[in-house]
């Protein structure tokens, strides 16, 4: 049973426009959630991230919007760049920091056209 | 720099044969992760750590196991490889100060590992 979903296994985005990447989950006990980017051939690489107590956290041309209500949670790229294109994996946490156990999507590919 | 590394970055193996992966990181943290990664399933945890002398099993255990003596590495083994276990292998660490923002891992650059 998968308890992160990332419902799209690949998204195709013109330069300079605004990238959206959805993930939704199913269990309520999370409370942290991760944004994970991977090149080929490398390990995957810390985004961003948010708090359950939050809706929004913003760093840079990166934006991750929370939907507690909804059990979903978006990244937004703006403006996107070729650098950008990559697998983004979302990730998530339950009982704060005393597991450290991270549960992963499946993974969206996102192609930045020039 | 505190890095991850892993050794061998790739590795061909016959079914049955026993292989080690190894997972080597400077961070000085005591969690530490090994995960698969295969298409259609993301990233899957095998075994984990919070410290020396301490193991766990993960979502996908079986045929692996780990072993830490020290805070440094976590070397997995596939005691009789598979074709199954054809994959691309993932090390992690990460804090635990007991808080929810520690839970943030990094990552090593994968294995590749093919099993014939």
């Amino acid at each position: 049973d998968q308890q992160v979903k990332q419902n799209s296994p690949s998204l195709s985005v013109q330069e300079g426009r605004i990238s959206i990447l959805n993930c939704d989950y199913t269990n309520s006990m999370f409370d942290y959630f991760l944004w994970y980017k991977k090149y080929p051939a490398e390990g995957p690489t810390f985004l961003i991230s948010i708090s359950s107590i939050k809706d929004k956290n913003e760093d840079g041309r990166f934006t991750v919007f929370l939907n507690k209500s909804a059990k979903h949670l978006s990244l937004h790229i703006v403006p996107s760049q070729p650098g950008d294109s990559a697998v983004y994996f979302c990730a998530a946490s339950d009982n704060g920091g005393a597991t450290n156990k991270l549960i992963f999507g499946t993974g969206t590919l996102l192609a930045i056209q020039p | 720099d505190a890095e991850i590394t892993q050794s061998p970055r790739h590795k061909i193996t016959e079914t049955g044969r026993q292989v080690t992966l190894a997972c080597h990181q400077t961070w000085n943290h005591n969690n530490m992760f090994w995960y698969r990664q295969d298409l259609g399933h993301g990233l899957r945890l095998i075994h984990y750590s919070y410290g020396v002398q301490d193991t766990n099993k993960g979502e996908v255990s079986d045929g692996y196991s780990v072993s830490r003596s020290n805070t440094e590495d976590l070397p997995l083994t596939l005691e009789s490889a598979a074709s199954s276990q054809t994959s691309v292998y993932f090390c992690a660490s990460s804090e635990s100060s007991g808080l929810a923002d520690t839970d943030t891992q990094y990552f090593g650059p994968g294995t590749r590992l093919t099993v014939l």
